[in-house]
């Protein structure tokens, strides 16, 4: 039922950029994307409804493919900022709500 | 000023001792929620509620209690029965919809001694 990021942790270099996947076995409505940063509490950065679309602020963007129940973000030329860890949180058609595994993203100068 | 607020940020218990988190919201959300987080761990879901007087367990119930009186609070006592009770304790609120986003409140830090 927990959804599955991928990858479990990744490493970059500042201005370097990375994807983190969000894979259901479930059918889902909306999809979620959160940053935590240490000690803190989860912050919501966007959320895709089911319609396949795409959207962005800034360098960080996400996609919804509700056909393959995946959702990807993408964050280009990082800043130390975006370290942290990423959550997928998903809103299943079952109306059902689960947060992701997580992806630990540390930025280095 | 909207939002979700916990108290307090840290709390020290002894071994043995019941103890009460409070989350309150003024966002008018229908939902409130009660997550517990290890260190480098994932959420892990203790209970929830979507509408007053009523609430269900999630994945890791035992240990734990809580009450929904009120729409604004969602208050979460861990008891003596809870084996490990040392995490981050977060609270979270969503407006209607189990697939509205939700939001966070800035977390409870509990330590046994």
């Amino acid at each position: 039922q927990q959804p599955v990021q991928s990858p479990q942790a990744v490493i970059l270099r500042e201005g370097e950029d990375a994807v983190i996947n969000c894979s259901s076995s479930k059918a889902l409505y909306s999809v979620h994307w959160y940053r935590q940063k240490h000690g803190e509490a989860p912050v919501f950065l966007m959320i895709l409804l089911k319609g396949g679309e795409q959207k962005g602020h800034d360098k960080i963007s996400a996609s919804f493919n509700e056909k393959k129940q995946q959702s990807s973000l993408y964050l280009t030329a990082s800043q130390l900022s975006y370290s942290g860890t990423y959550f997928c949180g998903t809103g299943t058609l079952g109306n059902q709500f689960y947060f992701g595994t997580g992806t630990s993203l540390t930025v280095i100068p | 000023d909207g939002g979700i607020t916990q108290s307090p940020k840290y709390l020290f218990r002894k071994e043995g001792q019941n103890v009460t988190l409070s989350c309150e919201q003024n966002l008018n959300h229908d939902a409130m929620y009660w997550y517990r987080q290890d260190p480098g761990q994932g959420l892990r879901l203790i209970y929830y509620s979507q509408i007053v007087n009523d609430f269900q367990k999630g994945d890791i119930a035992e240990g734990y209690s809580v009450s929904r009186e009120k729409k604004e609070s969602f208050p979460l006592t861990v008891t003596s029965a809870q084996k490990n009770p040392t995490a981050f304790y977060l609270c979270a609120t969503q407006q209607g919809f189990p697939t509205d986003t939700q939001y966070f409140g800035p977390g409870t830090r509990l330590t046994v001694l």
